[in-house]
């Protein structure tokens, strides 16, 4: 069974759309994580949530909006989207906050035309 | 900012140890030592971490020197399927942000 699952695996949309990226994780978790990964390859967080609440938001523009319904799920919904915002996203989880084992997920590539 | 330096790559042969360095010349007394892996367009993959003594797992063994400032992950016996980016990574046990910081890594390709 998969344990941290993202979907869409791919997303290609054009400057200005409103998307959204869904992650679930089936590990029981606490904590989970949004971290892109751009076209250097250079991986940074996004954003940290736990038992949803949000921990950690790093400087990321506010059209990037997290939402956690519950522990097991935390999506990640882009308001008007730009051509910079084309990189990989990926989800993890911890077992609790800043336990630094974390589980990532496979990843959506994200490409804005 | 990543706090550690490691070579951008390394080749390996299959079947023998690979060992990947690590630089961490400033890691604080509380900060662990911890070792992620990403294969190609997969997430990232914990392997192991520590604090000062040697540690092993199924995966790999982790050899932290007397002063801290430098380790090296070994992968005792390297197959196709460890070709990889493997990030070295310092950061206190229990910080109260969960916060990774990913340098550049080292790609290792391990050949036949």
């Amino acid at each position: 069974d998969t344990a941290v699952s993202q979907t869409p695996k791919y997303l290609v949309t054009q400057m200005g759309n409103d998307k959204s990226i869904k992650c679930e994780q089936n590990l029981g978790h606490d904590t989970m994580y949004w971290y892109k990964q751009d076209s250097k390859k250079f991986l940074k967080i996004m954003f940290s949530y736990n038992n949803k609440e949000l921990i950690i938001n790093e400087t990321v523009p506010n059209r990037f909006s997290p939402k956690s319904p519950d522990k097991a799920h935390l999506n990640l919904h882009i308001n008007s989207l730009e051509l910079g915002d084309s990189a990989v996203y990926f989800c993890a989880s911890s077992l609790r906050l800043a336990m630094n084992e974390q589980y990532f997920g496979p990843g959506t590539r994200l490409t804005v035309t | 900012d990543a706090k550690t330096t490691q070579p951008p790559s390394m080749d390996c042969a299959e079947g023998r140890a690979a060992n990947l360095p690590c630089n961490h010349s400033t890691i604080s007394g509380n900060e662990y030592v911890y070792w992620y892996r990403q294969i190609h367009s997969q997430g990232p993959q914990y392997i192991i971490h520590g604090l000062k003594n040697n540690e092993t797992n199924e995966m790999a063994s982790l050899i932290i020197t007397e002063d801290r400032k430098s380790s090296t992950l070994i992968l005792p016996h390297a197959t196709l399927r460890d070709t990889a980016v493997y990030y070295c990574i310092v950061s206190p046990p229990y910080s109260n942000t969960g916060k990774l910081i990913f340098g550049q890594g080292t790609t290792l390709q391990v050949k036949p």
